[in-house]
C-alpha cells in the first residue's frame, strides 16, 4: 500500500472548515483514497472514499487533484463533537484485503 | 452500533489467565481483521480471515490464537499474556475487497496486570 503522510495535528474551533492534506506521492493508478475518523475508546469509521476530482458527501468533502499525489479532507463548520482522530489510507482490494494505518490526524475542535 | 459487535468491552487479566475475544458481524462480509491499538501507536494488524481462512499472521506472538469458526464470527484468544499487551483490540470486517465497506467494532480496552 502507499505510504501517506498527514499532519500530526490541527486546532480549530466551532463553525470553522478543517481541511487536511494527505501526501500520497506513490500511489498507484488502482489506488483508491480512503478517510477514517476515529473517536476515543472508538474503532475507526469510514467517512469518505474518492478516487480524482472532488467527492461530497453528508460528512465531508474529498479533493483530489489531477496528478493524485496528495488529497485533502474538508471537514464544513465544524462542531465540538468532530475533534477526533482523522487517517488517511491508500490502497486498492486485492488478496490480502488488508488496512494499514499511519498515525493519522489529531483534530482538536475548541468551543 | 455499527453492526461490528465485540464482547467485551473491558477486561482485565492476569498474566497467567486464558480468556477471549469475540466478534460478530451480520452484515453478510467475508473478511474479518484483529487490529491492535496501544497507546499513542498506529493501529497495528495482526491477522486476517478471508471466507473463514486466515490469509494474514503480521507477525503476532503465539499467545494470541485467533478463531474464525464461520464469516460471521472471530476470536482472539489469548493465554500468558504481558503487561505490554493491554491495548485496545479492534475487530473490522469487509466485503473483501476494496478498502471501502470497512466496518470496525468499538473493541474491547484489555488491561493486563
Amino acid at each position: 500500500l502507499a505510504k501517506t503522510t498527514q499532519p500530526i495535528s490541527m486546532d480549530s474551533y466551532e463553525g470553522q472548515e478543517v481541511n487536511i492534506t494527505c501526501s500520497h506521492n506513490n500511489i498507484a493508478t488502482n489506488d483508491y483514497i480512503t478517510w477514517y475518523q476515529q473517536f476515543p475508546s472508538q474503532g475507526p469509521r469510514f467517512i469518505i472514499q474518492g478516487y480524482k476530482t472532488k467527492v461530497t458527501n453528508e460528512v465531508a468533502s474529498l479533493f483530489i487533484p489531477a496528478d493524485r499525489k496528495s488529497s485533502t479532507l474538508s471537514l464544513p463548520r465544524v462542531s465540538l463533537s468532530d475533534t477526533a482522530v482523522y487517517y488517511c489510507l491508500v490502497g486498492v482490494g486485492a488478496a490480502g484485503n488488508k488496512l494499514t494505518f499511519g498515525g493519522g490526524t489529531r483534530v482538536l475542535v475548541k468551543p | 452500533e455499527t453492526g461490528v459487535t465485540q464482547t467485551p468491552r473491558h477486561l482485565v487479566m492476569g498474566m497467567t489467565n486464558k480468556k477471549s475475544l469475540k466478534c460478530e458481524q451480520h452484515l453478510g462480509h467475508n473478511a474479518m481483521y484483529w487490529y491492535k491499538q496501544s497507546a499513542k501507536k498506529p493501529l497495528e494488524l495482526m491477522f486476517v480471515y478471508n471466507f473463514k481462512e486466515q490469509t494474514e499472521n503480521n507477525s503476532v506472538p503465539s499467545r494470541f490464537s485467533p478463531e474464525c469458526p464461520n464469516s460471521s464470527h472471530l476470536f482472539l484468544h489469548l493465554h500468558t499474556l504481558q503487561p505490554e499487551d493491554s491495548a485496545l483490540y479492534l475487530c473490522a470486517s469487509s466485503e473483501g475487497t476494496g478498502i471501502y465497506g470497512y466496518t470496525f467494532g468499538s473493541g474491547t480496552r484489555l488491561t493486563v496486570v
